[in-house]
């Protein structure tokens, strides 16, 4: 799995859009580009994934830049439900498990 | 609706006592499945990877006498905690991996939190 670097916390206005950020440097060219998020005491839940191009689901938006070395994760309106550990991972599509680092802590505020 | 059942989702048990905890894929076929552990205010850390039919592959510093993995159908992978003691206590999730070809994201269970007392 490429190694990603994440904020380890952040903060957002309910009603705003959050955008969270994810390094990913190391990224080969197979591997997928795949968000997660945990609320506490829950197992994680999927966001959305994407290889090169922009992504988007009913959830958020994918941003991946051209040189696939960085992400962004846009939530368009945060929800105070939408407070959670967002966890960025890169990954091949098949064959690798997920290795999971710290996250970023996202905390949307009333 | 759930792709990935875990259960229980919370047990209670004595020092010593061992403990099955079941990961049911409902949404497709899963030829491997994964369990992961994950302390109070640490990420998830991943214990073994289960195959279909055939033994679990252990990462490194985790017991496999301890945590026995049987993966006996395609939709069904259990993790026993043998002789459990208080340092087992966490919570532990597993996740299903889609088959080759079939290009869905891997999905986690609810997780079952675990307490030894």
């Amino acid at each position: 799995d490429a190694k990603t670097t994440q904020p380890p916390s952040m903060d957002c206005a309910e009603g705003r859009a959050a955008n969270l950020p994810c390094n990913h440097s190391t990224i080969s060219g197979n591997e997928y580009v795949y968000w997660y998020r945990q609320i506490h005491s829950q197992g994680p839940q999927y966001i959305i994934h994407g290889l090169k191009n922009n992504e988007t689901n009913e959830m958020a938006s994918l941003i991946i830049t051209e040189d696939r070395k960085s992400s962004t994760l846009i939530l368009p309106h945060a929800t105070l439900r939408d407070t959670a550990v967002y966890y960025c991972i890169g990954s091949a599509h098949y064959g690798q498990n997920f290795v999971f680092g710290p996250g970023t802590r996202l905390s949307v505020l009333p | 609706g759930a792709v990935v059942s875990q259960h229980p989702s919370w047990v209670i048990c004595k020092s010593g006592t061992s403990v099955k905890i079941e990961c049911r894929s409902l949404d497709f076929q899963a030829t491997t499945m994964f369990w992961y552990r994950q302390f109070p205010k640490q990420s998830l850390m991943l214990m073994a990877t289960s195959n279909e039919g055939s033994k679990a592959t252990y990462e490194q510093g985790v017991e496999k006498d301890k945590f026995l993995i049987n993966h006996a159908s395609l939709t069904l992978s259990t993790l026993t905690v043998t002789s459990a003691h208080p340092e087992d206590s966490s919570f532990y999730i597993c996740s299903a991996r889609p088959p080759r070809g079939r290009y869905q994201p891997q999905h986690f269970g609810d997780g079952t939190r675990l307490s030894i007392l």
